[in-house]
């Protein structure tokens, strides 16, 4: 079974400053690890991917994150927070599926940013 | 390209009242379908999903149903809704290897 944590429900930061959200999950399997945003009352929206290959993935809006095995960690990062960046952040790991069967994702419980002015 | 649009985009019901909420996708065949929730402070919790036309696997056991009556079209229904049944609900596709998931832009539910 899989899951996925992250670490802090609420991350605040000025500014301008650094923007780190965590995301450690659990797997049996190599996963295939995403990033997702929430805009109040929106849908998600995909920030990232990773599935093979290069471990530093870049997404949308400057955001990254850095794929670490060892770790088991897929931890998003921007240099410089918005205030447009002001949202909810999902983390989510999705299973290789099985014949007849969905591939599914399992989210984290979310991290809402707050970017202060 | 395809897109995905869910109605109404928001619907306040009474306790006990029936629920219809539409999801349909364009531009793309043969999806994997999924509904989720999401109740005030908490994460999503997955509640259907169909891999095609009729074929409805339940997550969760409630009073909601899902129906896929054709390809790009997926419903989720109650015959009696409760209080619990409030929330955010999202419709999801997926496509390619790595099941990259797109949201609807969600049905705002609010059951007095």
């Amino acid at each position: 079974a899989q899951s996925v944590t992250q670490l802090g429900s609420h991350v605040s930061v000025s500014e301008g400053a650094l923007v780190l959200l965590r995301c450690n999950y659990s797997s049996s399997v190599p996963p295939y690890l995403f990033w997702y945003v929430q805009y109040p009352n929106q849908g998600l929206q995909l920030l990232l991917k990773y599935t093979t290959g290069a471990t530093l993935v870049k997404g949308i809006n400057g955001f990254e994150a850095e794929f670490k095995k060892s770790e088991t960690s897929f931890h998003l990062t921007k240099p410089s927070a918005h205030m447009s960046d002001a949202a909810e952040y999902f983390c989510a790991v999705s299973d290789r599926g099985s014949s007849g069967s969905a591939r599914q994702l399992t989210f984290g419980s979310g991290t809402q940013l707050t970017v202060l002015p | 390209s395809q897109t995905i649009h869910q109605w109404p985009a928001t619907l306040v019901q009474p306790v006990g009242s029936p629920l219809s909420l539409e999801c349909t996708v364009e531009g793309t065949s043969n999806p994997n379908l999924y509904w989720y929730r999401q109740a005030a402070g908490r994460g999503l919790q997955l509640l259907f999903y169909s891999v095609g036309i009729g074929q409805i696997s339940s997550e969760v056991p409630q009073n909601l149903s899902a129906s896929r009556p054709q390809d790009r079209q997926f419903i989720l229904s109650s015959k009696k809704l409760l209080l619990s049944d409030s929330g955010f609900y999202l419709c999801a596709y997926a496509r390619g290897l790595y099941n990259e998931q797109f949201f609807g832009p969600g049905t705002r539910l609010t059951v007095l």
